[in-house]
Formats: structure tokens, sequence, C-alpha cells
């Protein structure tokens, strides 16, 4: 089955720095790539997602870098802020079968200092 | 708006006891999933379900039951409490696969 591997596990940058979260995942068929940002007390919340036809993904802030070929993508926060500072997970599915459920990595915490 | 509802937020129980945490979803998603997180492993998927009358297992399905009588609810049953349950419990509905999974606010259990 699809395996999810996240880093860094923590994170910590400056108000301002960008900040850079990486994913690899191992099941070639995986064609969808959300990211979730959890507050503290909250559930995840999507914040952003690609598909395995676009390489990349603007949103104002985040951008999303797909790299099929390698099998890794990455979430890039720019200018961070402090309510920026949250958990991230990196997550990965297919359409077929029950690979179609959402494998997620470990997390990244962020934490964004003033 | 649609919403995604987690009962208790918070409890405490003891082991061997029989505990279900309820989720209810106003979004008419057939998909329901829930989740278990904890440190160092993210989250992990308990059961879910693609429809009412269907159930499956999860990564972390031992110990843990589920029903699905209707399209709103999936309550999760820990048939005999064990400390190694405690944790945070999600639920999360999707519309269909591959596309965005709403989660609930969580429920924190405590088994002592």
């Amino acid at each position: 089955g699809e395996n999810v591997e996240q880093h860094p596990s923590t994170l910590s940058v400056q108000e301002g720095d960008s900040a850079v979260i990486k994913c690899t995942y191992s099941d070639s068929a995986s064609n969808y790539f959300p990211w979730y940002k959890q507050e503290l007390g909250k559930g995840p919340q999507l914040i952003i997602d690609i598909r395995s036809n676009v390489g990349e993904k603007k949103d104002q802030r985040i951008a999303v870098t797909l790299n099929k070929t390698a099998k890794h993508f990455s979430l890039h926060i720019t200018e961070t802020q402090p309510e920026d500072s949250a958990v991230y997970f990196c997550a990965a599915s297919s359409i077929e079968g029950s690979q179609g459920n959402l494998i997620f990595g470990k997390g990244t915490k962020l934490s964004v200092k003033p | 708006d649609a919403e995604i509802t987690q009962s208790p937020r918070h409890k405490i129980t003891e082991t061997g006891r029989q505990v279900t945490l309820a989720c209810h979803q106003t979004w008419n998603h057939n998909n329901m999933f829930w989740y278990r997180q904890d440190l160092g492993h993210g989250l992990r998927l308990i059961h879910y379900s693609y429809g009412v009358q269907d159930t499956n297992k999860g990564e972390v399905s031992d110990g843990y039951s589920v029903s699905r009588s209707n399209t709103e609810d999936l309550p999760l049953t820990l048939e005999s409490a064990a400390s190694s349950q405690t944790s945070v419990y999600f639920c999360a509905t999707q519309r269909t696969l591959n596309t965005e999974a709403f989660f609930g606010q969580g429920t924190r259990l405590t088994v002592v």
C-alpha cells in the first residue's frame, strides 16, 4: 500500500522568511496530493491540493510542487506570518479502490517567530 | 452551512469499558472516515464507509468497530477500552474520493 514520508517533523522560521515542507510517496498510482493545516485544538483543514496532471499550483503565499518521476511533492509558504504557525500534513491518494483513501504523512510543526 | 460534529469533545473512561464516539455530518457525503492522531504517528485510518451499510477496516482497526445505518452518522465503538487507545479521534467526510476531506473538531479520549 501507499506510504507517505514527510520532512522535517519540526520547522522554525523567522517571520517573513520562507518555509518548505517535503513529502515523498511510494505508490506510482497515487494522483491526488492535498495539504492540510491543523491549528491547535482543531481538525485539519485543506489549504491546497494538486493533481498528477499539474506540476505546480499557487494560491497567494502558498504553493505546491509535484515531481511525479521522483515521487515527491512540496509545500512552499512565502512571507511567513505568526498565524502560519500550525501542524501541516501532506497526503496522497489514488482513485483506485481502497487506495482512494487519504494516506497522511506524520506532520510538520511549523513555528513562525515574530 | 453544512458541518461535521463530533461528540463528546473530551472523555475519560476506564479500561475495559465500552465507549462510543459520535460523528454526525450534514454534508450528505457518502464517504466517512475515522482517524486517530498520536504524536509521532500523524493521522492513521481506523475504519471507513463509502455508504449506508458499507464498512471497511483501515490501518489500525483492531479493538474498534463502526456501523453505518444512515448517511449522516458513523459512530465509532471501542468494545473494551485499553490504555493504548488513549488518543485524539477525528471523523472526516468526502463527497467522492480524491476530493477535499472535511474534518470534525476531534474527540480527546483518555483511558485510565
